[in-house]
């Protein structure tokens, strides 16, 4: 089945460094979620594409829709501790009804 | 504006034994996902419901099955467990009338199976 490759796995940084990370698909996606996981707690939502090309941010979270609707970055700027957790991409493709596909997940840590 | 809401937080149940899970959607939400995540992974889906009725279903067995209530809560039922079932569990919530794929999550459920 459709696969999302998800980069980098972890990523180790110091306080106050960007961050980005990126996730690509083998189909057409029609639309890109982030997420953020902390332990033992569901996913939230950062920030949700819809379209191709589309540049949207949170605070200092921006993401973006790739021109090919095949890939999908997330840029963290000045990173703070509280950015600890795990990042997820998912999104969905025509021919898949709709269900979220998931990245494995880019796990984030930030020393103070 | 309560989230979503799940029950319980936590679960330990033996192998063979019947789990219920319960999820209360986001207020105006209308649709309602069940996901399972093994640890270290991403979340897997495993059905969808949408005005009571399953409208998708992920690669998950019979023993995996669910309802949704007239007021958009939903359960999710799994029966003969096994080991492999130990999961967090996680429910999700879409808006009514909205995008369906911009989904909101509740905090899970752990399950551990022994």
């Amino acid at each position: 089945g459709q696969q999302l490759n998800q980069s980098p796995q972890s990523m180790f940084i110091q306080e106050g460094e960007d961050v980005s990370m990126n996730c690509t698909s083998s189909s057409i996606f029609n639309t890109w979620l982030w997420y953020k996981q902390d332990p033992g707690e569901g996913p939230v939502l950062l920030i949700a594409l819809y379209k191709a090309g589309e540049l949207t941010s949170n605070g200092r979270l921006t993401a973006q829709f790739g021109i090919t609707r095949k890939d999908s970055f997330l840029n963290i700027s000045a990173s703070i501790p509280s950015d600890v957790g795990i990042y997820f991409c998912a999104g969905t493709y025509a021919g898949n009804n709709r269900k979220l596909i998931w990245g494995l997940g880019t796990s984030l840590a930030v020393n103070p | 504006d309560a989230g979503v809401t799940q029950s319980p937080t936590h679960l330990i149940k033996t192998r063979g034994q019947q789990v219920t899970l319960r999820c209360s959607p986001k207020s105006g939400h209308d649709t309602v996902s069940w996901y399972q995540q093994a640890l270290g992974q991403g979340p897997q889906f495993i059905f969808q419901y949408y005005e009571e009725e399953e409208r998708q279903r992920g690669n998950f067995p019979d023993r995996f099955s669910g309802h949704q209530f007239p007021n958009y809560s939903s359960e999710l039922n799994v029966n003969a467990l096994l080991l492999g079932d130990s999961a967090l569990y996680l429910c999700a919530s879409s808006p009514a009338g909205g995008i369906q794929e911009t989904q909101y999550f509740g905090p899970g459920t752990r399950l551990l199976v022994l």
